[in-house]
C-alpha cells in the first residue's frame, strides 16, 4: 500500500500570508498525485490533479508542483475562504489512498 | 452537469449490514470517462477510501474492508451501490459516491450512525 505522509498537520497563518504544504508518498507516483479541499459538512473538491494542473474554476493562487515521491501544494495568498483541511490523494496503484491531511487555520 | 445522490438509511444496528445508493444525474453511469466510487469519513478524522470501479472494469476494495465491502452497479437506473456487512460503530462516518477523472464530482454525502 502507498502510504503518503503530509506536513505539516496544522498551518496558522494569516490572510494574505503563502501556504506551503506537503505530500510525501512512500513509492514513486510520477506525477499522478490528486490535491483535495474540503470544509466542514461538504464533499472533498479536486484543486489539482497530476500534480500540478489546476482542476475546472480553481482559482490561480492555488498551485502544486513535485513529481516522483515529494508534492507541494502553495496558496500563493490565503483568502478567508481557503481555511479547510486539504488532503492528497493517489490514484497511481490500488489500493487508492489519501494522507492524513493538513489544517490551514487562521492567525 | 454531473449531479450524484446518496440515499440510505442514517441508522444502522451493529453485526447487520449497511446498504447505500449512488444516483447518478447529468450523465451516463457507462461512460468510459470515469471511475465511480465510494469514499468516507468518520467523525474528526480523515477521507479513507472504499472502493471504486470502471463500468465494464474490475471493481478494487481497500484491503481493511474488502472482507465485508460489495460495490454493484445497476445501469438501467444509472445507479451504483454500496453493500458494507457486519458493520460496527468504527463504521459510523459520513458517506460520499462520486465519479472520479481530473475532474471529480462527489455527492453531499449521507451520515451513517452504527449504534443499536
Amino acid at each position: 500500500e502507498t502510504v503518503l505522509t503530509q506536513s505539516p498537520a496544522t498551518l496558522t497563518l494569516s490572510p494574505g500570508e503563502r501556504a506551503t504544504l506537503s505530500c510525501r508518498a512512500s513509492q514513486s507516483l510520477s506525477t499522478y498525485l490528486v490535491w483535495y479541499q474540503q470544509k466542514p459538512g461538504q464533499a472533498p473538491r479536486l484543486l489539482i490533479y497530476d500534480a500540478s494542473n489546476r482542476a475546472t474554476g480553481i482559482p490561480a493562487r492555488f498551485s502544486g508542483s513535485g513529481s516522483g515521491t515529494d508534492f507541494t501544494l502553495t496558496i500563493s495568498s490565503l483568502e478567508p475562504e481557503d481555511f479547510a483541511l486539504y488532503y492528497c490523494h493517489q490514484r497511481t496503484y490500488w489500493p487508492w489512498t489519501f494522507g492524513q491531511g493538513t489544517k490551514v487555520e487562521i492567525k | 452537469q454531473l449531479q450524484l445522490q446518496e440515499s440510505g438509511p442514517g441508522l444502522v444496528k451493529p453485526s447487520e449490514t449497511l446498504s447505500l445508493t449512488c444516483t447518478v444525474s447529468g450523465g451516463s453511469i457507462s461512460s468510459s470517462s470515469y471511475y465511480w466510487g465510494w469514499i468516507r469519513q468518520p467523525p474528526g478524522k480523515g477521507l479513507e477510501w472504499i472502493g471504486s470501479f470502471y463500468y465494464g472494469g474490475s471493481t478494487h476494495y481497500n484491503p481493511s474492508l474488502q472482507s465485508r465491502v460489495t460495490i454493484s452497479v445497476d445501469a438501467s437506473k444509472n445507479q451504483f451501490s454500496l453493500n458494507l456487512n457486519s458493520v460496527t460503530a468504527a463504521d459510523t462516518a459520513v458517506y460520499h459516491c462520486g465519479s472520479i477523472n481530473n475532474n471529480d464530482v462527489w455527492g453531499h454525502g449521507t451520515a451513517v450512525t452504527v449504534s443499536s
